[in-house]
This record gives C-alpha cells, sequence and structure tokens, in this order.
C-alpha cells in the first residue's frame, strides 16, 4: 500500500528554520515525482514545491522561493522541505504528496496525500 | 499564474440532489484539470484528472466534463458522504494553482 508520512512540523519564531519529512512506503521515489501543498487555517489549497522523479529538477512556488528547498534521499527513501527565514503567513498544514503518473494529464496529479504536518510561525 | 475560479464557494443540498461545481481558468488547459474532494480535518482525495477520467475507487456517481478553460464537476445523486469541500486544480503550467473550494453542504 502506498503511504506518505510527514514529520518535523511545530512551533516556530518568526526568521527561524524548520525542516519537515516525509517518509514513503510502498513505493520508491524513483519512480515518480514529489511534491509539497500547504493549507492554512481554514483556507484553500497552495503548491508549493516539487521534485522530479530523477532528483535533477526542482521547482517552487514564488512566495516561498529562495527560502525553502525541496530534497530527497533515495536510501531512506524521504522528501524534505527545508524552510528558513519563516514567516507568519507560512503558517500551515503541510502536505506530502506524488504524481499519478509520469506523462499526460496524470503528471502533476496528486494521487496520494500523507496526514499533513502543521507549522505555526509566530513569537 | 493562471488563475482558477470556482463557483460557487458554497451550496446547500440534500441527499438525492444533483450538484454541478464548475471551475474556469484564466487561460486555456485543455484538459489539465484535477478534482478534488477534502474532509474537514483530512487530506484531500483525487476524484478525477484529466478533467473526465475518473480516479480508481471513486463512486461513478461523480464526472467531470470541459475542456479549455470551462470545466464542470458533477454528482449525480448527492451521499451523506459527499458533504464536503471541492478544489480544483490546473496541471498544465507551474506553478499549480488551485480554485478557491466549494463546501457542499446539508440543506
Amino acid at each position: 500500500e502506498v503511504q506518505l508520512a510527514e514529520f518535523g512540523g511545530g512551533l516556530v519564531q518568526p526568521g527561524g528554520s524548520l525542516r519537515l519529512s516525509c517518509a514513503a512506503s510502498g513505493f520508491t521515489l524513483s519512480s515518480c515525482a514529489m511534491s509539497w501543498v500547504r493549507q492554512a487555517p481554514g483556507k484553500g489549497l497552495e503548491w508549493v514545491s516539487s521534485i522530479s522523479s530523477n532528483g535533477g529538477s526542482t521547482s517552487y512556488a514564488d512566495s516561498v522561493k529562495g527560502r525553502f528547498t525541496i530534497s530527497r534521499d533515495i536510501s531512506e527513501n524521504t522528501v524534505y522541505l527545508q524552510m528558513h527565514s519563516l514567516r507568519a503567513e507560512d503558517t500551515a498544514v503541510y502536505y506530502c504528496t506524488k504524481y499519478l503518473g509520469a506523462s499526460g494529464t496524470s503528471f502533476r496529479t496528486f494521487d496520494c496525500w500523507g496526514q499533513g504536518t502543521l507549522v505555526t510561525v509566530s513569537s | 499564474d493562471i488563475q482558477m475560479t470556482q463557483s460557487p464557494s458554497s451550496l446547500s443540498a440534500s441527499v438525492g440532489d444533483r450538484v454541478t461545481i464548475t471551475c474556469r481558468a484564466s487561460q486555456s488547459i485543455s484538459n489539465y484539470l484535477i478534482w478534488y474532494q477534502q474532509k474537514p480535518g483530512k487530506a484531500p482525495k483525487l476524484l478525477i484528472f484529466g478533467a473526465s477520467s475518473l480516479q480508481s475507487g471513486v463512486s461513478s456517481r461523480f464526472s467531470g466534463s470541459g475542456s479549455g478553460t470551462d470545466f464542470t464537476l458533477t454528482i449525480s445523486s448527492l451521499q451523506p458522504e459527499d458533504f464536503a469541500t471541492y478544489y480544483c486544480q490546473q496541471s498544465d503550467t507551474i506553478p499549480l494553482t488551485f480554485g478557491g473550494g466549494t463546501k457542499v453542504e446539508i440543506k
């Protein structure tokens, strides 16, 4: 069974850093692209970042570019989101997701989501 | 960036009703349109991708249509477990963008 489990959320002060982890099981990261999507309290969904199946390509939302870094460890089958210079507006539940497929309309379609981890940026 | 606009933002309906939610893209996205369902406190669930392809395991009372800029999600006969918030997402272009959501409530 394909599963994703996020870890690492918590309370951090403005300007601080945090690293989120996403442990994947039931598939290997080398077989599909992965993403982080966030949801501020009571708000809608916002795509944050993606990493390609070979790890060679990454992309970011403008709101996090230069502050967040997505990476992965194939040996651990884990995806990471390193977050720096955190702001109050980064407060959200962060979901780890995987793409349904590698091409066509299944590409960039999120078919599996973790349970989410809450990041709260506050003094 | 491609803006995704959903309507209505909320609706009230009864069990057995036919429900239609629309999603409009600010530019053509061909059929790169996805629908998700989210219940309170839970992660979103994939319903439809490619505008009209039903994800494996999803009830056939859900259907999607449209191409270009205008898309529709239809629930043919609303069931108690369908009361939730529905989001559309375009997968045509980075940055990936979502609609604001449509909350389906019990009348």
